[in-house]
């Protein structure tokens, strides 16, 4: 089945800086990977997504760029606000199924 | 709004007793998942159901189980409750009407389940 690693579990980073999160995947043929953002008890929330026809797609502060090689795939914020600290997961999908499998989640502390 | 309603919002039960946790997907969503997040934990994938069918299995106990109805709602039965089933449960819904191709899933608020 699908595997999904995320790192790192934990970042802290000054406003207006930037921050990345990384995720391998195990099945080569997930074609899916999309990006979710928790905010404390709530659901959460898809804030952007990749297809394996593409190598990159931006969505104003947020872009995600995806290596099919490598099997990895990253969250990149721009110009961080304080209203990005959230924990945020990536997911991909088995390619027979459509199970999401998440990875472990990332807290990201944006500090003032 | 997600479009994904979940209902009730919040539980408390004794140990030993059995619960019913609700779930309406998106208006055209065929797949719904079912995801667990206990405190500090990542979103532990239980079951999937599609268009009525069971699709995949999670790490979903023996002591749980689901069914998508024919209106598609979905419902999560844990029974002979524990202390550690104390925990989040979403559910997911996505449309997944083309064969390989992953549609995006959207989260519902989640059900706060507490055992006590």
């Amino acid at each position: 089945g699908e595997n999904v690693e995320q790192h790192p579990s934990t970042l802290s980073v000054q406003e207006g800086d930037s921050a990345v999160i990384k995720c391998t995947y195990s099945d080569s043929a997930s074609n899916y990977f999309p990006w979710y953002k928790q905010e404390l008890g709530k659901g959460p929330q898809l804030i952007i997504d990749i297809r394996s026809n593409v190598g990159e797609k931006k969505d104003q502060r947020i872009a995600v760029t995806l290596n099919k090689t490598a099997k990895h795939f990253s969250l990149h914020i721009t110009e961080t606000q304080p209203e990005d600290s959230a924990v945020y997961f990536c997911a991909a999908p088995r390619s027979n199924d459509y199970k999401l499998s998440f990875g472990a989640g990332t807290t990201v502390t944006v500090r003032a | 709004d997600s479009g994904v309603t979940q209902t009730p919002k919040h539980l408390i039960t004794a140990t030993g007793q059995r619960v019913t946790l609700r779930c309406s997907p998106r208006s055209g969503d065929l797949s719904v998942y079912w995801y667990q997040q206990s405190l500090d934990q990542g979103l532990q994938f239980l079951i999937q159901y599609y268009n009525g069918e069971e699709r995949a299995k999670g790490n979903i106990l023996e002591r749980f189980s689901a069914q998508q109805f024919p209106d598609l709602h979905s419902e999560l039965n844990l029974s002979s409750l524990e202390l550690g089933d104390s925990a989040l449960y979403f559910c997911a819904s996505s449309v997944n009407r083309e064969v390989g191709v992953t549609n995006e899933a959207f989260f519902g608020q989640g059900t706060r389940l507490t055992v006590v």
